[in-house]
């Protein structure tokens, strides 16, 4: 099939450790914020969310953390494991007058070492 | 199915030719989204509907692409003329509404010779 993220940056990390993926966002507007998760051949797959009422939200083995003063947001994966291999994106809703877009960064390959 | 479906899954088009790529959203959901996914880059925003109203359109390319959802639940991205620069994955996805988690399906690769 075909591959996602040739040319990303990656973060390689042994299986079992956690791993941290950051997200640097544009608009200081934006009010809520996404990490997707997306494997080769196949679309992106929701992982947590997060309001900018909020600046930690924890899930299953995911956390995201929200720095509005700088507007960063990070990823963070415990215990990764080899099924956690994928491209990472973080999506921001800027609650702008007019437009309805969802807007990705770059993303982030993960790769999880045996 | 639960998900977002789409088709075909891949299409090959000689430029020029005119190409239509179909969503199926999550039952229910009011909000739709397309997305080009070039190789190695983020879902670049298309377009958006709620309902049948096309409320932003403002990502499409040039007028060779239109999009419609005539009953507010099927929708299809239309591509005329096709160019090779076109050649990307084209995703839809769905929401309950603004500030709701996108649901994307597993796209549409379409490759232009």
């Amino acid at each position: 099939g075909e591959s996602v993220g040739l040319h990303l940056p990656t973060l390689s990390v042994q299986e079992g450790d956690n791993s941290i993926i950051n997200c640097a966002y544009s608009n200081s507007a934006s009010d809520y914020f996404i990490w997707y998760k997306q494997e080769s051949g196949k679309g992106p797959q929701f992982i947590i969310d997060i309001r900018s009422n909020m600046d930690k939200r924890q899930g299953q083995r995911v956390t995201v953390l929200l720095n509005k003063t700088v507007k960063h947001l990070s990823l963070q994966i415990a215990a990764t494991q080899p099924g956690d291999s994928a491209v990472y994106f973080c999506a921001e809703y800027p609650r702008t007058s007019g437009t309805y877009k969802y807007i990705f960064g770059t993303g982030t390959r993960l790769k999880v070492l045996a | 199915g639960a998900g977002v479906s789409q088709s075909p899954r891949y299409k090959v088009a000689k430029r020029g030719q005119d190409v239509a790529l179909r969503c199926d959203p999550i039952s229910g959901h009011v909000s739709l989204f397309w997305y080009q996914q070039a190789l190695g880059q983020g879902p670049e925003f298309l377009t958006y509907f709620q309902n049948e109203a096309q409320l932003d359109k403002s990502g499409l390319p040039s007028d060779r692409f239109f999009a419609e959802r005539p009953e507010g639940s099927v929708s299809t991205l239309k591509i005329q003329r096709t160019q090779q620069e076109d050649s990307a994955v084209y995703l839809c996805a769905s929401s309950l509404g603004s500030n709701s988690p996108l649901h994307f399906g597993n796209g549409t690769r379409l490759t232009v010779t």
